[in-house]
C-alpha cells in the first residue's frame, strides 16, 4: 500500500533562518506531488505541484521554493523565513490521471518567531 | 479565479442530530467537486465527490449533491456520531493535474 511521510512534524524557527521540509511517498511510482499551506483562518492554499522529477510549478509568488530531486521525494525550502511563513504545511500525492483524489501527509506545523 | 466558500465558524451538535455544512463555488467551467475530512491527528482524506451537475456523492452516511443552478455542494448527514468530529473541507478541481482549490474548512464537534 502507499504511504506518505512528512517531517519534521513541528518546527519553530527564527525570522531569517532557512527552512527545509521533506516529504516522501512509498508504494507508488511517478506520482504528482503537491505542497499546500494552511494559515490561520484561511483555507488550504496550493503552493507548488510537480508532475515529475525536476518539474516544479509555483502557484503563488512567495518566499518559498520547492524541489523534486527524486521521483518520490518533494522538498519545500526557504533561504530566509518571514513571520508570514508560519502555518501548517501539507504534502500530498496523486496518481497522474486527473481524478481529484489527493492523499495527504499528516502535516508540518511551522512557527516563525 | 475559481474558488470555494464554506460557511463561517465551527459547528457543534449533539449525537444523532442532522448535520449540514454549506459550500458554494465560483468557477468558469464545470469543475468536479469534493468533500475532504481531517480527523484529529491525521491528514486529509477524500470523503466523497461528484463530477457533473446533479450527481450525488455519498460515503459513510454523508451525502452531497452537485447543484449547478445554485453553484452549491452542501454536505449532509442524517444522524451524526461522536466519531464524525473532524474538520470538513469543500474543494473543486478545475485546472487539471489534480490541483484542488479548497475552502477554509469547518470544525465539527459532536457531543455525546
Amino acid at each position: 500500500s502507499q504511504t506518505i511521510h512528512q517531517w519534521p512534524a513541528t518546527l519553530v524557527q527564527p525570522v531569517g533562518s532557512p527552512l527545509s521540509l521533506e516529504c516522501t511517498v512509498e508504494g507508488t511510482s511517478n506520482p504528482n506531488l503537491y505542497w499546500y499551506r494552511q494559515a490561520a483562518g484561511r483555507g488550504l492554499q496550493l503552493l507548488f505541484y510537480s508532475v515529475g522529477i525536476g518539474q516544479i510549478s509555483s502557484e503563488v509568488p512567495q518566499n518559498l521554493s520547492a524541489s523534486r530531486p527524486q521521483d518520490r521525494q518533494f522538498i519545500l525550502s526557504s533561504k530566509k523565513l518571514l513571520l508570514s511563513d508560519s502555518g501548517f504545511y501539507l504534502c500530498a500525492w496523486s496518481v497522474q490521471m486527473n481524478t481529484g483524489e489527493l492523499f495527504f501527509g499528516e502535516g508540518s506545523r511551522l512557527t516563525v518567531l | 479565479g475559481d474558488s470555494v466558500t464554506q460557511m463561517e465558524g465551527p459547528v457543534t451538535l449533539s449525537e444523532e442530530a442532522f448535520l449540514t455544512i454549506n459550500c458554494t463555488y465560483t468557477a468558469t467551467g464545470y469543475p468536479s467537486l469534493f468533500w475532504y475530512v481531517q480527523y484529529p491527528g491525521e491528514g486529509l482524506q477524500l470523503l466523497l465527490k461528484a463530477t457533473k451537475a446533479d450527481d450525488k456523492g455519498s460515503n459513510k452516511g454523508f451525502e452531497a449533491t452537485y447543484r449547478k443552478e445554485t453553484t452549491s455542494f452542501h454536505l449532509e448527514k442524517g444522524s451524526v456520531q461522536v466519531s464524525d468530529s473532524a474538520v470538513y473541507f469543500c474543494a473543486l478541481s478545475a485546472y487539471g493535474n489534480n490541483r484542488l482549490a479548497f475552502g477554509k474548512g469547518n470544525q465539527v464537534v459532536v457531543i455525546p
